[in-house]
């Protein structure tokens, strides 16, 4: 089945230890999501490609990076973790942006602990 | 002011009755809305889109919107235990981002 699928499942990393989240999807969507989602608030959009177009949100700590290496795959990579970074990550996918009728497919997420 | 604000709940309904989520939402612009189930510790999953004002059916749901009013929600009919999980609402902007409420929780109780 074409899926977006989200590794790890739970990361655990070390206080300032660099960790980075994967995603790969096989519905050859154009636009890959990265949202940050902590205990009972909104998902927050931190940034998203639109093919090998980045887009970073304005509020988006630099801490956070992201990767598209080809189509399929997308990078999170978090420099140096805080405490205040866990949370689940979701990575999310649109056949195109601005799209009407479509809502975004999501990944099962990766809950990062940091420690 | 949040873009799309939700009340967080928890809503309880018993089992059987009709549950009724809402949502409000500030860019105007909006076109399309879309309601989201998710399960503790679970990734959002899509039940429903709606981009024209009146109501949309699916099922046990219905999806309601009422752009003058910045309004939009959803109805469960037959409320079961196994819906029970947070519902999230989200816009798409006129930025052409997809912008979540923080979600109501729902409790269906048998």
């Amino acid at each position: 089945d074409a899926m977006v699928i989200q590794n790890p499942r739970y990361q655990v990393t070390q206080f300032g230890k660099p960790v980075t989240l994967s995603c790969s999807q096989t519905l050859n969507h154009n636009v890959m999501y990265w949202y940050q989602q902590k205990s009972s608030q909104a998902p927050k959009l931190l940034f998203h490609y639109y093919d090998k177009d980045f887009n970073n949100e304005a509020d988006t700590p630099d801490n956070f990076q992201s990767r598209r290496p080809n189509t399929s795959f997308c990078f999170l990579d978090i420099r140096s973790p805080g405490l205040g970074d866990a949370a689940m990550y979701l990575c999310a996918t649109s056949r195109e942006a601005g799209s009407l009728n479509y809502g975004y497919t999501f990944g099962s997420g990766t809950r990062l602990t940091v420690v | 002011q949040k873009e799309v604000e939700q009340n967080s709940g928890p809503l309880s309904v018993p089992e059987g009755a009709i549950a009724s989520l809402n949502c409000t939402y500030s860019d105007r612009g909006s076109q399309s809305f879309f309601w989201y189930r998710q399960y503790s510790g679970k990734s959002p999953e899509l039940i429903m889109f709606i981009y024209s004002n009146g109501d949309k059916e699916d099922g046990r749901f219905t999806a309601q919107l009422n752009k003058a009013s910045q309004y939009v929600s959803l109805l469960i009919r037959d409320s079961q235990p196994s819906d029970s999980a947070t519902y999230l609402c989200a816009v798409y902007n006129q930025g052409g981002k997809l912008i979540f409420g923080q979600g109501t929780e729902l409790s269906v109780k048998p």
